[in-house]
């Protein structure tokens, strides 16, 4: 099983570009989650999906935009790339959400924005 | 008040040694409490959760302070292949995990 799995593993940007970044997962969890990671801060929620058909707000949700486009797949766009999000993000699954299991993360994507 | 603080360290303890790093925490409701591990420039991954009643694995013990709204953990017989970032992580009261910024270990030979 390869678990988790994101696309791209690095990317640079020009500011006002878009992308997506994409996030697959093959161990049947309901859960999906986008986190970003920067100096000195602990992951911040980006957007999650507590089961397939559903997404919602993180603490960061600005600039972002997802789609759980099935039980797999879960992806996250952004639309006018900012120095801002500059930043690694990091796709998750868990079997279920509320906070009490495991998740399981993907090799994440570094992307800067220049 | 940052919700999970943690001493950013580095930690820098010789190979056998005992090394211990707390988290402190702000939500006096949170109920789920968990020690990830991250590996330079990779992903976090879950070492322990962390039960009301402590919990070890191996050298490895984990507590939690109610009252003090800490949890602690303990690296017995400290291996070089333990250097790493250790993540404390809180559910928080809306079902989301909120991560601190971690503590650095180094083990030296």
């Amino acid at each position: 099983n390869a678990g988790v799995t994101q696309t791209p593993k690095f990317q640079v940007l020009k500011t006002g570009q878009s992308m997506t970044l994409q996030c697959a997962q093959d161990m049947n969890h309901n859960s999906m989650y986008w986190y970003r990671q920067d100096p000195g801060m602990g992951l911040r929620l980006i957007y999650y999906s507590a089961s397939e058909g559903t997404t919602d707000k993180g603490e960061v949700p600005n600039g972002y935009n997802v789609s759980r486009l099935n039980k797999r797949e879960f992806s996250l766009r952004l639309e006018s790339a900012a120095p801002s999000q500059t930043s690694v993000y990091f796709c998750a699954s868990s079997k279920l959400a509320g906070g009490t299991h495991e998740q399981f993360f993907g090799p994440g994507t570094r992307l800067t924005v220049l | 008040r940052k919700e999970v603080e943690q001493d950013p360290g580095p930690f820098n303890v010789p190979e056998g040694a005992t090394v211990a790093f707390n988290c402190t925490y702000s939500n006096s409701a949170s109920q789920s409490f968990f020690w990830y591990r991250q590996d330079c420039r990779k992903e976090p991954k879950l070492l322990m959760s962390v039960y009301s009643s402590g919990n070890e694995d191996g050298r490895f013990t984990a507590q939690l302070n109610r009252a003090s709204q800490y949890i602690s953990l303990l690296i017995r017989d400290s291996k070089l292949s333990d250097s790493a970032t250790y993540l404390c992580v809180v559910k928080g009261s809306n079902y989301q995990l909120i991560w601190g910024a971690g503590t650095k270990l180094i083990i030296k030979p």
